[in-house]
């Protein structure tokens, strides 16, 4: 099974800031098969990213993904009121597994 | 518009039995694979199970292997979750969602809003 670590654990920004947000795999991963999502409080986990770096319908382009191999990256380019959630990587290897998740919280 | 709606959560024994349900509405069904994913309170996302699209092809987390059977009905836009020999830590939010297809499946374009399942005595 392919483990995840995101890091940080937490992060702790301001409105306007740009948010950077990691994600590392145990083993080497397809891109096509990492994904990114947002969850607010309540509500349902929303696909952001897929295949790496490739936006879902309807999100913001100040949200981008990049990475290859064991390392991918989550970026917020200036975070809005809206953008403050918990966000998590996924991956499908030989078994789907995600992150633990990093929470982005109001500075 | 893509909706999937859960039912079936409830306060059961350890031990004990529970059918989950998602009618699902907006898109071809029978065209995509479909999962469950539950989310304990608190904590982090743990994927569950799969099932194609036809029904033909099944995936279960080890966590839950032997224990839980996923199905599906196309002719009624229905998957569903049959637990059992349940435990305390399947305690959880369990999601339906579905799968995001070719060319990148196994990614989880849309999700419903969960259903609680509570093991307790």
């Amino acid at each position: 099974e392919i483990v995840l670590t995101q890091s940080p654990g937490t992060l702790s920004l301001s409105p306007g800031e740009r948010a950077t947000l990691s994600c590392r795999a145990s083993q080497s991963v397809s891109s096509s098969y990492l994904a990114w999502y947002q969850q607010k409080p309540g509500q349902a986990p929303r696909l952001l990213i897929y295949g790496a770096s490739s936006r879902a319908t309807g999100i913001p382009d100040r949200f981008s993904g990049s990475g290859s191999g064991t390392d991918f990256t989550l970026t917020i380019s200036r975070l809005e009121p809206e953008d403050f959630a918990v966000y998590y990587c996924q991956q499908y290897g030989s078994s789907p597994t995600f992150g633990q998740g990093t929470k982005v919280e109001i500075k | 518009e893509v909706q999937l709606v859960e039912s079936g959560g409830g306060l059961v024994q350890p031990g004990g039995s529970l059918r989950l349900s998602c009618s699902a509405s907006g898109f071809t069904f029978s065209s995509y694979a479909m999962h469950w994913v539950r989310q304990a309170p608190g904590k982090g996302l743990e994927y569950v199970s799969a099932i194609s699209s036809n029904g033909g092809s099944t995936y279960y987390a080890d966590s839950v292997k032997g224990r839980f059977t996923i199905s599906r009905d196309n002719s009624k836009n229905t998957l569903y979750l049959q637990m059992s020999s349940l435990r305390a830590e399947d305690t959880a939010v369990y999601y339906c969602v579905k799968d995001h297809g070719y060319p990148t499946p196994w990614i989880f374009d849309y999700w419903g809003q969960g259903t609680l399942v509570t093991v307790s005595s």
